[in-house]
């Protein structure tokens, strides 16, 4: 089984479209979560961190599920430009070890 | 706040040429990632710089190695050059605090003919 894993798509929907994103982990020590968005042929840039208790940025929540060692990322309202790429992040922390992982990406196309 | 920055933007090698690639992290951050993205792929972990020392690596052979210089700048040099060392080199720099988030540079397109 992978670290983590994503559903890799594309998630084809029209614009104003609710569009969701699962992700699972599987090493139930991580302690923290973060989505990322990446456009083509650029870097990562991080969209939210995925707290416990859930967590909102206008049109994005992300929560987070420990008991299933999920995370989901919803997105309301689509833009085109929401359009990209979105990456799930499981970081591992302990002492002085770390072991950040990134899931392959669930990529997103918003259509006009 | 000046951004994570990465040179050069492009780099064009032969195969059995080494390349250097660099990175700065944001001012404050004392550690540096580095990841590779071969086209159509994700990112995978190569290795992990904290306060001058290597503290992990991927996957990788040891022709992959690098460095963290006492500004926190790190290189990475890939010795060697393969044909499938073609791809994005990512850097992220990394604060140690309770968000453990990374921020990364533009990246380094390495191509291997």
């Amino acid at each position: 089984r992978k670290e983590v894993e994503q559903d890799p798509g594309p998630f084809n929907v029209p614009e104003g479209a609710t569009v969701a994103f699962n992700c699972t982990y599987s090493n139930s020590a991580s302690q923290s979560f973060f989505w990322y968005r990446q456009d083509c042929r650029k870097e990562p840039k991080l969209l939210m961190s995925v707290y416990s208790s859930g967590n909102e940025d206008g049109r994005f929540t992300a929560q987070l599920n420990r008991a299933s060692q999920y995370i989901s990322l919803l997105i309301r309202d689509s833009k085109l430009s929401d359009s990209a790429t979105y990456l799930c992040v499981v970081n591992e922390k302990s002492g002085g070890y770390q072991k950040v992982t990134f899931g392959t990406g669930t990529k997103l196309q918003v259509i006009p | 706040e000046a951004g994570v920055t990465q040179s050069p933007t492009h780099l064009i090698k032969t195969r059995g040429q080494q390349a250097t690639l660099r990175c700065s992290p944001i001012s404050g951050h004392t550690s540096v990632y580095w990841y590779q993205q071969a086209l159509g792929l994700g990112l995978q972990f190569l290795l992990w710089y904290d306060e001058g020392e290597e503290r992990n690596r991927g996957n990788f052979p040891p022709r992959f190695s690098g460095r963290q210089f006492p500004n926190y700048s790190s290189e990475l040099n890939v010795n060697a050059l393969e044909l499938e060392d073609s791809a994005l080199y990512l850097c992220a720099s990394y604060r140690d605090d309770v968000y453990n988030e990374q921020f990364f540079g533009p990246g380094t397109r390495l191509t291997v003919l």
